[in-house]
């Protein structure tokens, strides 16, 4: 059971690139989350999907783009990379049933770094 | 969801109690209260989460009040490796509970 999964664990981009960071859970979670983490800062909602095909905005959706086709996983675009979102990137999912629900469970972190 | 209020950090010695005190004087009748960790740069971890009832686990113990509106979770012997950023929640249980916004939590030192 490997829980979350986030690939890369390491990015550097140009600024004007596009990447996608990847995320896959293995616990057949309906709910879904990316948040990013500026340095000294807590974490901010940046879209989440309640299952597949459906996504809606969080605090700091701009620039960024997501997809939910399958309940397994939750890519996170980013269309031209900008200096201002460079940060470490957390995937989280969720369930809304049994013992643990609604206890998020965090991938490791994609750090990404825009120059 | 209800906002949450904690102080900005807090000093506790090892083997001593660590009590991280989290206000949330608006939440509603079907919001839990949640907490996580985190360590350094790792990914957030789940302690523990309670709806009025106190609750005890292996990691730690929460206290809620009466009225719901302040919680405290206690470490109950707080070792090094707990130096770490908590974070209190509190998020709609069942199927409301799809978004969680996280503040920005108790940075707790323990000394030796």
């Amino acid at each position: 059971n490997a829980g979350v999964t986030q690939t890369p664990k390491f990015q550097v981009l140009k600024t004007g690139q596009s990447m996608t960071l990847q995320c896959a859970q293995d616990m057949n979670h309906e709910y879904m989350s990316w948040y990013r983490q500026d340095p000294g800062m807590g974490l901010r909602l940046i879209h989440y999907s309640v299952g597949a095909g459906i996504t809606d905005q969080g605090e700091v959706p701009n620039g960024y783009n997501v997809s939910r086709s399958t309940t397994e996983d939750f890519p996170l675009r980013l269309l031209s990379a900008a200096p201002s979102q460079t940060s470490v990137y957390f995937c989280a999912s969720s369930s809304p049933s049994g013992a643990g629900a609604n206890v998020l469970t965090f991938g490791a972190g994609s750090r990404l770094t825009v120059l | 969801d209800a906002k949450t209020t904690q102080p900005p950090s807090m000093d506790c010695a090892e083997g001593r109690a660590a009590n991280l005190p989290c206000n949330h004087s608006t939440i509603s009748g079907n919001e839990y209260v949640y907490w996580y960790r985190q360590i350094h740069s790792q990914g957030p971890q789940y302690i523990i989460h309670g709806l009025k009832n106190n609750e005890t686990n292996e990691m730690a113990s929460l206290i809620i009040t009466e009225d719901r509106k302040s919680s405290t979770l206690i470490l109950p012997h707080a070792t090094l490796r707990d130096t770490a950023v908590y974070y209190c929640i509190v998020r709609v249980g069942g199927t409301g509970g799809f978004k969680t916004i996280f503040g920005a939590g108790t940075r707790l030192f323990v000394k030796a």
